[in-house]
């Protein structure tokens, strides 16, 4: 069965702090979705790769944002320093269909 | 950029009824039409989608229709049951850079409510 898997599923951390987000796409995908989703905003793009190089990434505040994909079978989204206002689950999707991971909840006090 | 636009923001109907969901988008271009349906807690799943070759597409109680020379595409639920209520979101993809699909553009979403 092949799923786009997520760690961690559910992250409290404190303002400040920073967090790292890691998705493992389904084998033979080589385009990797980033998004994240609030009751306010819906599902915003904030980043995407094909065959592991950026190709858009204007949804995502540089200042604190930043994604990597060091190999094919793994995407990281990283914020450094957080803020509550980025409270929101963020979901990796895989694939030119974009198969969904089940999420990181990340909560930000 | 494409906007996608999607109505209603919610909908109810009664178990056995049909619901249909209406998408617009702004680009010519796109010519791959998923709906994703995510229910509370989890992710948005695939249900159903269309490229624009083809103007109608179905898979059982669900069917997606698309007007390219209008720009609308439409999910259509027939029968509707309880567990089919979730948030359903359109979204639209065009040709990126040589690949056959590149970014989603999603609709805000329809929180459709089926009343046993």
């Amino acid at each position: 069965d092949a799923r786009v898997t997520q760690t961690p599923r559910h992250k409290v951390t404190e303002m400040g702090q920073e967090v790292t987000m890691r998705c493992q796409p389904i084998l033979g995908h080589n385009t990797v979705f980033w998004y994240r989703q609030t009751m306010m905003q819906g599902l915003e793009l904030l980043a995407y790769f094909r065959n592991r190089a950026p190709l858009d990434d204007s949804g995502m505040p540089k200042d604190r944002f930043s994604a990597e994909m060091p190999d094919a079978t793994l995407a990281t989204l990283k914020i450094q320093p957080s803020e509550p206002r980025d409270s929101a689950v963020y979901f990796c999707a895989s694939g030119l269909e974009q198969f969904f991971g089940p999420g990181t909840r990340l909560t930000v006090l | 950029g494409e906007n996608v636009e999607q109505h209603p923001s919610t909908l109810s109907v009664q178990e056995g009824d049909s619901a249909v969901i209406k998408c617009t988008y702004s680009d010519s271009a796109s010519n791959y039409f998923p709906w994703y349906k995510q229910e509370l807690g989890k992710r948005p799943q695939l249900i159903i989608d269309i490229r624009s070759n083809v103007g109608e597409k179905k898979d059982q109680r669900i069917a997606v229709t698309l007007n390219k020379t209008a720009k609308h595409f439409s999910l259509h639920i027939t029968e509707t049951q309880p567990e089919d209520s979730a948030v359903y979101f359109c979204a639209a993809s065009k040709s990126d850079r040589g690949s056959t699909l590149g970014r989603l553009y999603f609709g805000r979403g329809t929180q459709l409510t089926v009343w046993p």
